[in-house]
């Protein structure tokens, strides 16, 4: 029973590229969150996604961040023309259905902006 | 806007010994919190949740308590192991959060010694 599958693990990029990490949730969860992780911090809330819906993205920068959760295949977390203040641990967790259950997370993508 | 918080960012035990990690939260009307534990270099793991409802759970090794009054959770573990080294972060569903998603504290570090 695997569980949330997160790819890459760890993913370079020069500054102005692009960077495109991907989430397979739990099977049979059909939400899925991103948060991101500074070093020595917590994690921070970025979108929640339900299959073809961005349902919150109140944590996503308004710029050149993007995110899809579409109805075949992983959700995407998408930074465009990313700059070293991108640089961070990106963790993807899923949900079933039910309020009030844990989420389950991934071992994270770990972006290194140079 | 309101987030949990922790008491102490580092916590050093003697292997064997009990270990008590603590979490202040702010909103009163939260109803679901999580207890996680996150190694280096891995994603966040559930260790035991409680609901606003108890006072009290248990699980192996762990307690969790739940202090209404005073806003406070903690995390009890008993007979503290070299493997419990990690960081631990409490998170909790805040009333208006969508779906599953969680608010963070910053977590706080257990070292046991041997």
């Amino acid at each position: 029973n695997a569980g949330v599958m997160q790819n890459p693990r760890h993913l370079v990029r020069r500054r102005g590229q692009e960077a495109r990490l991907r989430c397979s949730p739990m099977k049979g969860h059909s939400h899925v969150y991103w948060y991101r992780q500074l070093p020595e911090e917590g994690l921070k809330f970025m979108v929640y996604l339900q299959k073809e819906n961005i349902i919150d993205e109140s944590g996503m920068p308004k710029e050149r961040f993007s995110a899809e959760f579409p109805k075949e295949g992983p959700s995407i977390l998408r930074i465009q023309q990313v700059v070293r203040g991108d640089s961070a641990a990106y963790f993807c967790a899923s949900s079933p259905l039910e309020t009030g259950s844990p989420l389950h997370f991934g071992n994270g993508t770990r972006l290194t902006v140079t | 806007g309101e987030s949990v918080g922790l008491h102490l960012p580092t916590l050093s035990v003697q292997e064997g010994d009990n270990s008590i990690i603590n979490c202040a939260y702010s909103n009163s009307a939260s109803d679901y919190f999580i207890w996680y534990k996150q190694e280096s270099g891995k994603g966040p793991q559930f260790i035991i949740d409680i609901r606003s409802n108890m006072d009290k759970r248990q699980g192996q090794r762990v307690t969790v308590l739940l202090n209404k009054t005073v806003k406070h959770l903690s995390l009890q573990i008993a007979a503290t192991q070299p493997g419990d080294s990690a960081v631990y972060f409490c998170a909790e569903n805040l009333p208006n959060n969508a779906g599953n998603m969680l608010t963070f504290g910053g977590g706080t570090r257990l070292m046991v010694k041997p």
